[in-house]
């Protein structure tokens, strides 16, 4: 069964930063692409970065371009996503997704982790 | 980017009835990459459906999608207790991937 646990987040002030952590387990972690989602409060989804399974293929939302880095250590089963220059407006609820792709993106999400939440406030 | 705008905003249904969401794009799907996902309070989206009318594993054959181009829909046969819930539509043909602002079906 897949399992995705996020963790790192919490509160910091506008213009901090924050790593988030996530933690795969029940398959092949290293073939597969992998993705962060967010979600502000009482509001949608929306797309925040992806990463291709050996790391070739990195995007982001154009929101978060230049602020966010998303890495993975497939020795460690772990996505990572560093978030610098933090606003009010990153606000949310972020997830870790599974991709259908391997070696290349695909933006479809099949699995999802139960998120962590990262509130910027001073 | 390609902009989805599900309708209605809220549902009103009672447990038995059909529910049939829509979903239209800003622009053509390119071939027909839509998912369908389903969120309940406190939980994590959950796919539904994928490439328009695939069901994904483990969702029940009560729920199916249609449509191509620029128009989709997600239908339930008949609404289950535990389907009351958020649904979002999203696509993934052209980059960046993206959602509608989704519809609520709730319990009338």
């Amino acid at each position: 069964e897949v399992q995705l646990v996020e963790s790192g987040g919490g509160l910091v002030k506008p213009g901090g930063s924050l790593r988030l952590s996530c933690a795969a387990s029940g398959f092949t972690f290293s073939i597969y692409s992998m993705n962060w989602v967010r979600q502000a409060p009482g509001k949608g989804l929306e797309w925040v970065s992806s990463i291709s399974s050996s790391s070739t293929y990195i995007y982001y939302a154009d929101s978060v371009k230049g602020r966010f880095t998303v890495s993975r250590d497939n020795a460690k089963n772990s996505l990572y996503l560093q978030m610098n220059s933090l606003r009010a407006e990153d606000t949310a609820v972020y997830y870790c997704a599974t991709d259908r792709g391997r070696t290349v993106v695909s933006g479809l999400f099949d699995s999802w982790g139960q998120g962590t939440l990262v509130t910027v406030s001073s | 980017e390609i902009v989805l705008t599900q309708s209605p905003g809220t549902l009103s249904l009672s447990p038995g009835e059909r529910a049939t969401l829509s979903c239209r794009a800003s622009q053509s799907v390119s071939t027909s990459y839509l998912a369908w996902y389903q969120q309940k309070p406190g939980q994590a989206p959950r796919l539904l459906i994928y490439g328009a009318s695939s069901r994904a594993t483990g969702i029940p054959d009560r729920f199916s999608g249609s449509g191509s181009g620029t128009d989709f829909t997600l239908t339930v046969s008949r609404l289950e207790p535990e389907d009351f819930a958020v649904y979002y539509c999203q696509q993934y043909g052209s980059s960046p991937p993206t959602f509608g602002q989704g519809t609520k079906v709730e319990i009338k």
